[in-house]
């Protein structure tokens, strides 16, 4: 079975701050980790994905994510936050073998002018 | 955009109806996944189609079914719908064995079941 954990519901952050979004996973064998981003009324945007080597990996529009093995968590990052940046950030994980992805309920992300 | 399309946007039904949903993978996608995300939650994954054939499925009952057809394009077919089933059903397509591994999501149809 494979399970992700995103433990806020809601996360608050100024302009210009960096931002964390947390994200912890459970799988068996290698993960393959991904994050989405859904604004109000759409789909979900792919942002980034670790699938193997560096444990940093750069997505879309400035985010980052850093997968660490031994906390089994891969946690999402911003240097600096823009306003736009506000909306619902999903974590999501699936094992080589598996068909599907498995989401976390999501942390909705609000970047305060 | 991802170039995975979906119709139709929105959709309205009464309990015990029927409904078929429609998407449309991106260009040379083999594979379509459905998920249903309830309102305030994760999307669930529903089942996966690869080259006409279903590929693997979640936990979700019989009445929820579907085909791919030729062109990779795929339905959703729910039946005797349930007030439960309201939620914004979203298609994903992808390429697996060809190094990409993410899936990549359509618009969604919001289906509303009174």
């Amino acid at each position: 079975a494979q399970s992700v954990a995103q433990p806020e519901d809601q996360v608050n952050v100024a302009e210009g701050n960096p931002l964390t979004v947390k994200c912890t996973y459970s799988v068996s064998g290698n993960p393959y980790l991904f994050w989405y981003v859904q604004y109000p009324n759409r789909g979900l945007q792919f942002l980034l994905k670790y699938i193997t080597g560096d444990n940093l990996v750069k997505g879309s529009y400035g985010f980052e994510a850093e997968f660490n093995k031994s906390q089994t968590s891969f946690h999402l990052k911003k240097p600096s936050a823009l306003v736009s940046d506000s909306a619902l950030y999903f974590c999501a994980v699936r094992s080589g073998s598996a068909r599907q992805l498995t989401f976390g309920s999501g942390t909705q992300l609000t970047v305060l002018p | 955009e991802t170039g995975v399309t979906q119709s139709p946007t929105h959709l309205i039904k009464t309990r015990g109806q029927q409904v078929t949903l429609r998407c449309s993978s991106q260009s040379g996608h083999n594979t379509v996944s459905w998920y249903q995300q309830a309102l305030g939650q994760g999307p669930q994954f529903i089942f996966q189609y690869y080259r006409e054939e279903e590929n693997g499925r979640g936990n979700f009952p019989p009445r929820f079914s579907g085909l791919q057809f030729p062109n990779y394009s795929s339905e959703l077919n729910v039946n005797a719908l349930e007030l439960d089933d309201s939620a914004l059903y979203l298609c994903a397509s992808s390429l697996p064995g060809r190094g990409t591994y993410e899936q990549y999501f359509g618009p969604g149809t919001r289906l509303t079941v009174t």
